[in-house]
């Protein structure tokens, strides 16, 4: 099977850019998690869905961030306007409603 | 406020040597706790983890002793070896049937020096 799928790896954006980050989750997969990941803050949790139904959308996070799950197989993470403190990794992981979050590899996010 | 704690913070020793991570949490309601292993430039993967009615859980070189009375548990690797080198992170939730959400530490980075 398919592990989760993230793209892209890497992106650069200019201050106040709009950028969207992609994520398919393992399939069949019912939870998906979008963290943040910096070496200062650690992995912060942006948003949690459960069956496409939102759970949580990380609080602090809400202005700017906004994800969604297009269908049960696809998400995304816009982040508008996009500002250099967004700088970070951004890793998207899903579960089958078990306790194992399965990561993927992440995108490299740098806003200049 | 952080609710799971990590120390320390980074954490070298030699090829063979015992690491010993430390985890500690705060809510009482925490019953499921998973060990991630990430190295760099990929995401966290799960490497061990436990719940809390046991008091140990091993997987070859590496077990979790669980103190649940003093709200701490530790991932100890033995015969530790250069490939073990990576981030660890400790991380709880309240299990299955509840939130899947993990509440993850601030990681422990392990250097294996040959």
């Amino acid at each position: 099977d398919a592990g989760v799928t993230q793209t892209p790896r890497h992106e650069v954006a200019e201050k106040g850019q709009t950028i969207i980050l992609k994520c398919e989750p393992v399939s069949g997969h019912n939870d998906l998690f979008w963290y943040r990941q910096t070496k200062i803050q650690g992995l912060e949790l942006l948003s949690y869905f459960r069956s496409k139904s939102l759970m949580e959308d990380g609080g602090a996070f809400k202005d700017r961030f906004k994800a969604e799950m297009l269908n049960s197989s696809f998400s995304t993470l816009k982040i508008q306007p996009t500002e250099p403190k967004d700088s970070a990794v951004y890793l998207c992981a899903s579960s089958s409603g078990g306790d194992t979050q399965y990561f993927g590899p992440g995108t490299r996010l740098l806003v200049l | 406020q952080q609710q799971v704690r990590q120390s320390p913070q980074s954490l070298t020793v030699w090829e063979g040597e015992t690491a010993i991570l430390n985890c500690s949490y705060e809510d009482s309601t925490f019953n499921y706790f998973p060990w991630y292993q990430q190295f760099p430039g990929e995401g966290p993967a799960l490497l061990i983890s436990i719940s809390s009615v046991s008091d140990k859980k091993e997987d070859g070189r590496f077990t979790i002793f669980f103190n649940k009375r003093e709200k701490k548990l530790s991932l100890h690797i033995t015969d530790s070896q250069p490939g073990d080198s990576a981030t660890y992170f400790c991380a709880a939730s309240i299990g299955q049937g509840g939130s899947a959400k993990l509440i993850f530490g601030e990681g422990t980075k392990l250097t294996v020096s040959s």
